[in-house]
């Protein structure tokens, strides 16, 4: 089975700086995904960066980077230059299988992220 | 057209009510996927339809009751549930089961009284 952890209480950060959110995984799937999702107080899961198994390079989108390190099995999301917007709760999760009628997304319990002004 | 649409985004049901929750896209995904999120946790997995056919139930309790009766429309018909059913329920839909992109709606607040 995946698990997915995410373990830092609330956090908080200064407008225009950057923070780096910390997520663990565990998968016995040789193949598999892991996602960041944001998801602001009217419940829409915004989905913002992907990172797959087998990508040689840390995914970027934005303002927003993966940093992958597969044999730590941690992939930690780094936000830059906070935006007020940004104030919301953040959920690491992981596909695996990567394909296949198994194949399931699987969320860690989220952390709340406050940007100060 | 990126948009999951669920309908309606808030119901409130007393237990002997029957109702359906509704989710529609028109992006050509052929799996699509029904979560049930508590206050302050992540969302569960509760089922996944794969090309119309159910591929996985999370051995939900058969007071939930999935359909897709078409590629583009997934339904969740509710009956006799319980005030621990109030949630809310997250429909997303990805190209095929296991795509490395879901498309989430909004929502569906649920209240059971």
């Amino acid at each position: 089975a995946q698990k997915i952890t995410q373990t830092q209480p609330g956090m908080f950060v200064q407008e225009k700086e950057a923070v780096t959110l910390d997520c663990t995984y565990d998968t016995s799937d040789p193949s598999y995904g892991l996602f960041w999702y944001k998801q602001p107080s009217s419940g829409e899961m915004i989905f913002l960066i992907y990172q797959g198994s087998y990508d040689q390079q840390n995914a970027t989108e934005g303002r927003y980077s993966l940093n992958f390190q597969k044999a730590r099995k941690s992939a930690n999301l780094v936000i830059s230059a906070s935006q007020l917007g940004d104030s919301a709760m953040y959920f690491c999760a992981i596909l695996s299988p990567l394909t296949g009628a198994n194949s399931k997304l699987t969320f860690g319990k989220g952390i709340t992220l406050s940007v100060r002004p | 057209d990126t948009e999951v649409t669920q309908t309606p985004k808030h119901l409130v049901m007393g237990m002997t009510n029957k109702k359906s929750l509704k989710c529609e896209q028109h992006m050509g995904h052929r799996a699509m996927y029904w979560y049930k999120q508590k206050a302050k946790k992540p969302p569960e997995l509760m089922f996944v339809y794969s090309y119309e056919k159910l591929s996985i139930n999370e051995s939900v309790p058969s007071r939930f009751s999935p359909e897709c009766p078409n590629s583009s429309l997934l339904n969740l018909h509710l009956h006799a549930l319980q005030p621990e059913d109030s949630a809310l329920y997250l429909c997303a839909s990805s190209l095929i089961q296991g795509s490395t992109e879901a498309f989430f709606g909004q929502g569906t607040r649920l209240t059971v009284v």
